[in-house]
């Protein structure tokens, strides 16, 4: 599975458009880009995942740039339970493991 | 209810003593992860299970075992537990379902405390 590469920490106000960039790089062409969230200790959470077009759903919308090397995760309106630690993650489909880097730990502020 | 269950949730125990996670679920799905999470890191795979009578190896399976006993169960067992197991633990599954779409579900976890 390719490595991607997150910000430690971001920022934002609430109500505001939040986005969360990652680097995927060395991606392959068979790879999903998928994101977790994570809430307190709790339980991941899934949000959203794509290959190569962009995807939207009911929490969040996923752009993933032409060349497939990059994405941005946005959170369009954010509200403070929405800070959390969110994971990019890109894997093969089909092959169940999910690897977790270190995330972006997104702090959402009134 | 919750669909994927973990007990105990919080464990303390001693080093050398044997103790068991369990995982249960009620989502129907074939395949069961074990993850640790240790503080400020990501989560690291364990064991994971795509079926009754599958068991694989993941990262971190050095003094750890499972057994899946059922479709709806998969208990992790830490034989002689070590400080460096102190850990918060997560239990996951997924469908088959269309590849693509494969989705993790996440147990609440179970906070283990090795003294």
């Amino acid at each position: 599975d390719a490595k991607t590469t997150q910000p430690p920490s971001m920022d934002c106000a609430e109500g505001r458009a939040a986005n969360l960039p990652c680097n995927h790089s060395t991606i392959s062409g068979n790879e999903y880009v998928y994101w977790y969230r994570q809430i307190h200790s709790q339980g991941p959470q899934y949000i959203i995942h794509g290959l190569k077009n962009n995807e939207t759903n009911e929490m969040a919308s996923l752009i993933i740039t032409e060349d497939r090397k990059s994405s941005t995760l946005i959170l369009p309106h954010a509200t403070l339970r929405d800070t959390a630690v969110y994971y990019c993650i890109v894997r093969v489909a089909g092959f169940q493991k999910l690897v977790f880097g270190t995330g972006t730990r997104l702090l959402v502020s009134p | 209810d919750a669909d994927v269950t973990q007990t105990p949730r919080n464990r303390i125990t001693k080093t050398g003593k044997r103790i068991m996670l369990e995982c249960s679920q009620t989502k129907g799905h074939d395949r069961m992860y074990w993850y640790r999470q240790d503080p400020g890191l990501g989560l690291r795979l364990i064991y994971y299970s795509f079926d009754v009578k599958d068991i694989n190896k993941g990262e971190i399976s050095d003094g750890y075992s499972v057994s899946r006993q059922a479709q709806a169960k998969f208990s992790l067992s830490l034989e002689s537990a070590i400080p460096n197991q102190t850990a918060l633990y997560f239990c996951a599954t997924s469908d088959t379902g269309t590849l693509s779409q494969e989705t993790q579900y996440f147990g609440p976890g179970t906070r283990l405390l090795v003294l």
